[in-house]
């Protein structure tokens, strides 16, 4: 089983609203990231968990703030959006972060759009 | 940031024909993997590449990983309409913590 789950799969929002999105997966592993993907380009790393710490933040704007719960679960907590930040928000898993445990597999994506 | 090069940015065939892709980079990875995306979804891994040189098969598609570690190119054999999506390589340089690169990504569309 690789399945990555995120919820909402779909999310509108106001500039001064605050949200959070869900990402969970039960594979064992234990490096969580999240990826943002603008139409037609490719994901654009955010941040990447570590076993359960934060181990990369690719200088996100703070209203951007990611939770790693426990091993399985990831969120991304939102609040004071901007327009420009409307994306497919994706997460991914794997079960390591060198070598052959690198394969990330993704989440379907939360398609968040902010009005 | 860097982004491996893939090209065309599209690409029409005919159902039932061959395709094959490429991805390169003017530095060295030592992993590489390739995606497909359907609209509206995440991108599904299809094959990863660990050694230089090496020819993986996953079902129609075969990807192998480049002898010099700059490239790596993806097949696809007698193509269907379900292949259409967008493709992308992303390679790894090794090393705990280290990201992955992507391309820019090849969108597939398959005539009937």
């Amino acid at each position: 089983d690789t399945e990555v789950t995120q919820t909402p799969k779909h999310l509108v929002m106001g500039m001064t609203n605050k949200k959070s999105l869900k990402c969970e997966q039960h594979m064992g592993h234990r490096a969580m990231y999240w990826y943002k993907q603008k139409a037609k380009k490719p994901p654009e790393l955010m941040f990447v968990y570590s076993y359960e710490k934060l181990s990369i933040n690719e200088s996100v704007p703070s209203r951007f703030s990611p939770e790693c719960p426990n091993s399985s679960l990831l969120n991304l907590h939102l609040h004071a959006l901007q327009p420009e930040d409307s994306a497919l928000y994706l997460c991914a898993s794997s079960q390591g972060t060198s070598g052959r445990t690198y394969e990330q597999y993704f989440g379907p994506g939360t398609r968040l759009t902010v009005t | 940031g860097q982004q491996l090069n893939q090209s065309p940015q599209s690409m029409f065939i005919q159902e039932g024909e061959d395709v094959s892709m490429n991805c390169t980079s003017s530095s060295i990875f030592n992993t590489w993997l390739w995606y497909k995306q359907d609209p509206g979804e995440g991108p599904v891994l299809l094959i990863a590449l660990y050694k230089a040189g090496e020819l993986t098969s996953n079902g129609r598609l075969t990807a192998q990983f480049g002898i010099t570690r700059k490239d790596s190119f993806l097949n696809i054999s007698a193509s269907i309409p379900s292949d259409v999506g967008i493709y992308f390589c992303a390679g790894q340089r090794g090393g705990a913590n280290s990201k992955l690169t992507f391309g820019k990504g090849i969108t597939l569309s398959v005539r009937p």
